[in-house]
């Protein structure tokens, strides 16, 4: 089983929609929890961070989940370059050390 | 800004050459990592380095090698290309205090 794993979509969602894909993890004893955006060809960047309460960042909307152990994204109001691959990450003891990646999912927005 | 630079953008190689793949930070992080990432398997850790002179097997260092001789720059090097190591390849550095930054990758293709 994958440490980290994710629907790899995509997920093709019309501008002005609400998307939201979820997120699984193995390790229940992991600290924390990040959403990484990469665009194509790209490097990944760091979205957001995840914190148990939910976190809210401009249309971005994180949560997790420790008694499933999962973390969702929701994504309100798309834009055209919010398509993206968004890849969930965990860093199982807060150490920023290795890192444990999802495969990502992708978001495609259209017109 | 932190930044992490990788020498090269795009490369092309042939079989059984030593391909040598540099990364530099130069916000004196401690932790450098070198990823390589394949479509649907996300990112894998090739090798890691906590300090200067270190460095850690990660879960894919099979045919790899890593050097680094200074903080700031951790290289990458496989000794006898092959077609299966035709990848992206990520460079990353981190902090307790700054966490993740990603290089902006190289597209390695060995023909």
């Amino acid at each position: 089983r994958k440490e980290v794993e994710q629907d790899p979509g995509p997920f093709n969602v019309p501008e002005g929609a609400t998307v939201a894909f979820n997120c699984t993890y193995s390790n229940s004893a992991s600290q924390s929890f990040f959403w990484y955006r990469q665009d194509c060809r790209k490097e990944p960047k760091l979205l957001m961070s995840v914190y148990s309460s939910g976190n809210e960042d401009g249309r971005f909307t994180a949560q997790l989940n420790r008694a499933s152990q999962y973390i969702s994204l929701l994504i309100r109001d798309s834009k055209l370059s919010d398509s993206a691959t968004y890849l969930c990450v965990v860093n199982p003891d807060d150490s920023w050390g290795k890192l444990q990646f999802g495969a990502g999912t992708q978001v495609v927005v259209t017109p | 800004d932190v930044k992490v630079t990788q020498s090269s953008r795009y490369l092309v190689k042939r079989t059984g050459e030593k391909v040598f793949l540099e990364c530099v930070q130069d916000m004196d992080h401690e932790n450098m990592f070198w990823y390589r990432q394949d479509p649907g398997l996300g990112l894998r850790l090739i090798y890691f380095s906590y300090d200067v002179k270190m460095k850690e097997k990660g879960d894919i260092p099979e045919g790899y090698s890593v050097s680094r001789e200074k903080k700031e720059r951790f290289s990458l090097i496989l000794e006898s290309a092959s077609t299966n190591q035709t990848s992206m390849y990520l460079c990353a550095s981190s902090s307790q205090l700054e966490g993740y930054t990603f290089g902006s990758g190289t597209r390695l293709t060995v023909v």
